[in-house]
């Protein structure tokens, strides 16, 4: 089944505790990102990446961490987290011959 | 700076009747503008999308109507049913295989019988 995974699903942590939050996906795709969302902010994209050794920033890169090493693996890194990175993420993946982006079921986050 | 702005912010609409969402947006270098429809718990899917080529485009009972003079764009859901019931984002990005993607803040709609 074509999928984007990302593990884990829930987590809680404490301020300044490095964490990494794992995206794949098994479609091939060139293209994948990640997303924070807030209520009444939407989606807001973090970093995003066009290939392997290739990412650069979205809208809200301060804080976060990602590389692309594996074209089916992106991860989330958060080196210090706050409070304020206490969110719901979403990874998200694209194939070159198309708009359509496949999103994961999501993760969140809890920062106390 | 919210450069897609999306309302209204929740929606109640009746079994049968028509939902309507609106966004506008800032940045004339947009060119590509979908909606994704997001359940409790999943992750967003894309519902429908257009580009400034075309003034609607049609796939079931949805419906984008896109005005670039106003630098507006609308979902339109027809016969609108419970299973309808989700929170609808709409989006822009500026040139194919930019993935910059810009999101609306979302309207949570809800279809009563």
């Amino acid at each position: 089944e074509a999928q984007v995974t990302q593990n884990p699903r829930y987590l809680i942590t404490v301020t300044g505790k490095k964490l990494t939050v794992t995206c794949s996906q098994n479609m091939n795709h060139e293209y994948m990102s990640w997303y924070r969302q807030d209520p009444g902010l939407g989606l807001r994209q973090i970093y995003y990446s066009m290939n392997v050794e290739v990412t650069d920033k979205g809208d809200v890169p301060e804080g976060y961490k990602v590389s692309r090493k594996e074209k089916r693996n992106f991860p989330l890194i958060l080196e210090s987290p706050s409070p304020n990175q206490t969110s719901l993420y979403f990874c998200a993946s694209r194939g070159h011959a198309t708009d359509t982006q496949y999103f994961g079921p999501g993760t969140r986050l809890t920062v106390l | 700076q919210q450069q897609v702005k999306q309302s209204p912010q929740s929606l109640i609409v009746q079994k049968g009747g028509i939902s309507i969402i609106n966004c506008a947006y800032e940045n004339t270098a947009f060119d590509y503008f979908p909606w994704y429809q997001q359940f409790p718990g999943k992750g967003p899917a894309l519902l429908i999308a257009i580009r400034p080529d075309v003034s609607e485009k049609k796939e079931g009972r949805f419906t984008i109507s896109f005005n670039k003079s106003a630098k507006q764009f609308s979902l339109h859901i027809m016969d609108s049913q419970p299973g309808d019931s989700a929170t609808y984002f709409c989006a822009a990005s500026r040139g194919f295989g930019n993935e910059k993607l810009t999101f609306g803040t979302g309207t949570r709609l809800t279809i009563i019988p």
